[in-house]
């Protein structure tokens, strides 16, 4: 079934450790994006890429990195984890910049 | 930035109609979408306007106005299964995809 995959599902983390949020779409979509989802703030994007090799800022990007090495795959690292950014976290993918977004299911992850 | 501003919640009866208002202001102006998103699951696509004027899709509709920043989710004949959040998003000139906190809309039997 053609879509986007994330994984893990669910995840608890301690403070300082690293995480890495991984994303594959298989629609051929040249566009991937990250947001963050929080009670009351709604999704706020974190980071993007327009297509493979290259990556953008969002509106929250700090204590988050992203790389693009190939089309299908954009996996979202926190370096250092803290409890703000205990959050849900989805990954989505448009075929170009104008089209819709497609979401993966979420990775919620929490940081004690 | 981007402004994008609904109702947090709304309440209604099986079989009637609701509204669900949006107002924006952003940098530039490539499109607004609406989401719906059911608890505990992924946003889903429900309507896209670019161009002033009413989108119609089944039980569902969306109307956009450019000059006063303003849209409108149209949910007629309810179901319970229309319990959900509603997401009003625009894309900016940046082509960034950005969303209002969601408005969540509970059907009574």
């Amino acid at each position: 079934i053609a879509g986007i995959t994330q994984a893990p599902t669910s995840q608890i983390l301690a403070a300082g450790r690293r995480m890495t949020l991984r994303c594959t779409q298989d629609m051929r979509h040249n566009a991937m994006y990250w947001y963050r989802q929080d009670l009351g703030l709604g999704l706020r994007l974190i980071h993007y890429s327009n297509t493979a090799g290259t990556t953008g800022k969002g509106e929250v990007p700090d204590g988050y990195s992203v790389s693009r090495a190939n089309t299908d795959d954009f996996p979202l690292t926190l370096a250092s984890a803290v409890p703000s950014q205990t959050s849900v976290y989805f990954c989505a993918s448009s075929k170009g910049e104008s089209g819709e977004l497609f979401f993966g299911e979420g990775s919620r992850l929490t940081v004690l | 930035g981007q402004n994008i501003d609904q109702p947090t919640e709304m309440t209604a009866t099986e079989g009637a109609i609701v509204q669900i208002n949006c107002t924006y202001q952003t940098s530039g102006f490539n499109g607004l979408f609406w989401y719906q998103q059911h608890a505990g699951e992924a946003p889903t696509f429900l309507s896209y306007n670019v161009l002033d004027g009413l989108e119609e899709k089944g039980r569902f509709s969306s109307f956009l106005s450019r000059s006063k920043g303003y849209s409108y989710l149209l949910l007629k004949e309810l179901q319970m299964k229309d319990s959900a959040s509603y997401l009003c998003a625009v894309k900016g000139g940046d082509y960034k995809l950005s969303f209002g906190a969601g408005t969540t809309v509970t059907v009574r039997a």
